[in-house]
């Protein structure tokens, strides 16, 4: 695609649910990153993939968040067991090569109620 | 430990008034340093990439600088559209490409 793709844009879950969160990177593009963001924040590091692996993963909170990347493209955030906490925007970003430049989308907002 | 301090917070300006974003960085042998902006609602947007102390890079009203201890992001005669946060991001040669950002600066423009 044209860009990298997120879905949904908005998720409202209730506390102790389970969601999913989509990544869709730009085509060919073999790495694969995804961030969190709090309000008033920068973007956090959560997990890298390359390829289908992911290469590192230091930046999960807990072992509530997990990621997959099965296929090498699409990439889905998946988020046990919810706790208001956890409410912040969800960014994924993909980039070419290392150390060439991230390209984000435009996040998935998560509200835990 | 690998570390982004962002200055100012926030930053008001006058439409035409010039000035310049602190990006205070602490790296392990820094690979890049990125510059992105992010309006509300929306993924940061990529700007610049810098790699080596002294570069500089521009693109309409914005010039990046980078030291070995910090980059500036210059803004000359903004207008109400440069309005958004700006934030800075370090990527380190021993890591596996993550981005370490700042709190960003939230800049805004008024006419």
């Amino acid at each position: 695609g044209a860009g990298v793709s997120q879905t949904p844009s908005n998720k409202v879950t209730e506390k102790g649910k389970y969601v999913e969160l989509r990544c869709d990177p730009i085509s060919g593009h073999t790495a694969l990153y995804w961030y969190r963001q709090s309000l008033g924040q920068g973007p956090e590091f959560l997990i890298y993939f390359q390829g289908t692996g992911a290469a590192d993963d230091s930046g999960l909170p807990n072992d509530r968040f997990f990621a997959v990347r099965p296929e090498g493209s699409v990439s889905t955030l998946k988020i046990q067991r919810t706790e208001r906490g956890d409410s912040a925007v969800y960014l994924c970003a993909s980039m070419a090569g290392y150390g060439t430049e991230a390209f984000f989308g435009q996040g998935t907002r998560l509200t835990v109620v | 430990e690998d570390q982004v301090t962002q200055s100012p917070e926030a930053l008001r300006l006058q439409e035409g008034e010039s000035s310049s974003l602190n990006c205070s960085y602490t790296v392990s042998g820094l690979r890049g340093l990125f510059w992105y902006r992010q309006d509300p609602g929306k993924g940061p947007e990529f700007l610049f990439t810098l790699y080596s102390a002294g570069e500089e890079k521009e693109k309409e009203r914005l010039k990046a600088t980078l030291t070995k201890k910090e980059s500036f992001l210059h803004i000359t005669a903004p207008k109400p559209e440069d309005s958004a946060t700006y934030l800075c991001a370090v990527q380190a040669r021993s890591n596996t490409g993550k981005l370490i950002f700042g709190q960003g600066t939230t800049l805004q423009v008024k006419p």
